[in-house]
């Protein structure tokens, strides 16, 4: 089976950094995407990574390092908006997606 | 590009009743879509795999004959839930894997059901 975990919640102020930890043991892997979540909707593409290093996409980045079986989603000059839940999934080797329990971030005033 | 819908966004049904939820990727074509249950605050959770022109395949625990698939074109994949219960009531969320070097799925708005 496969096995991703990430932090609950994280709290950040607007205008700051916020990194979001995943680890993750899979049997086989074609890749990792991080999804963002609002309540009551699907989820919406962030990111994908499968080679080690990292991605870099406006205010978002993704970092991953398959040897250690981690990744993380940097969020910079956070918005209101971008309170939501953050979901960490890996491609297994049969390419279905796993998801992680999701990391709730709340951005203050 | 790369859109999938869902209809309906919600429905709300008695106890007992079967539901039908459908799931189109609007401008390009399937072969493979997935279908996913969402309780409140938990994560995604695979149910089955949904593949075009055959049967679905089915994660563990996952009762083929109370969550029916078909997937009959290339471009619609229906899920049925069969004699629904309250303990059915979640939200259900479908994707299609799309052709591009991602692998990405591109996921529909998702159905929250609720059975009373």
């Amino acid at each position: 089976g496969q096995n991703i975990d990430q932090p609950t919640e994280m709290t950040a102020t607007e205008g700051a950094i916020v990194q979001i930890n995943c680890t993750y043991q899979t049997s086989g892997f074609n890749g990792l995407f991080w999804y963002q979540q609002h309540a009551g909707e699907a989820p919406t593409f962030l990111s994908y990574n499968v080679l080690d290093g990292l991605e870099e996409k406006g205010r978002f980045s993704s970092f991953l390092s398959r040897s250690k079986g981690y990744s993380y989603l940097l969020l910079k000059e956070l918005q209101m908006k971008d309170s939501a839940s953050y979901l960490c999934a890996v491609l297994s080797g049969d390419y279905k997606l796993s998801f992680g329990a999701g990391t709730t971030v709340t951005v203050r005033a | 590009g790369a859109v999938v819908s869902q209809h309906p966004s919600r429905v709300i049904c008695k106890s007992g009743t079967s539901v039908k939820i459908e799931c189109r990727s609007l401008d390009f074509q399937a072969t493979t879509m997935f279908w996913y249950r969402q309780f409140p605050k938990k994560s995604l959770m695979l149910m089955a795999t949904s593949n075009e022109g055959s049967k679905a395949t089915y994660e563990q625990g996952v009762e083929k004959d109370k969550f029916l698939i078909n997937h009959a074109s290339l471009t619609l994949s229906t899920l049925t839930v069969t004699s629904a219960h309250p303990e059915d009531s979640s939200f259900y969320i479908c994707s299609a894997k799309g052709t591009g070097d991602y692998n990405e799925q591109f996921f529909g708005p998702g159905t929250r059901l609720t059975v009373l």
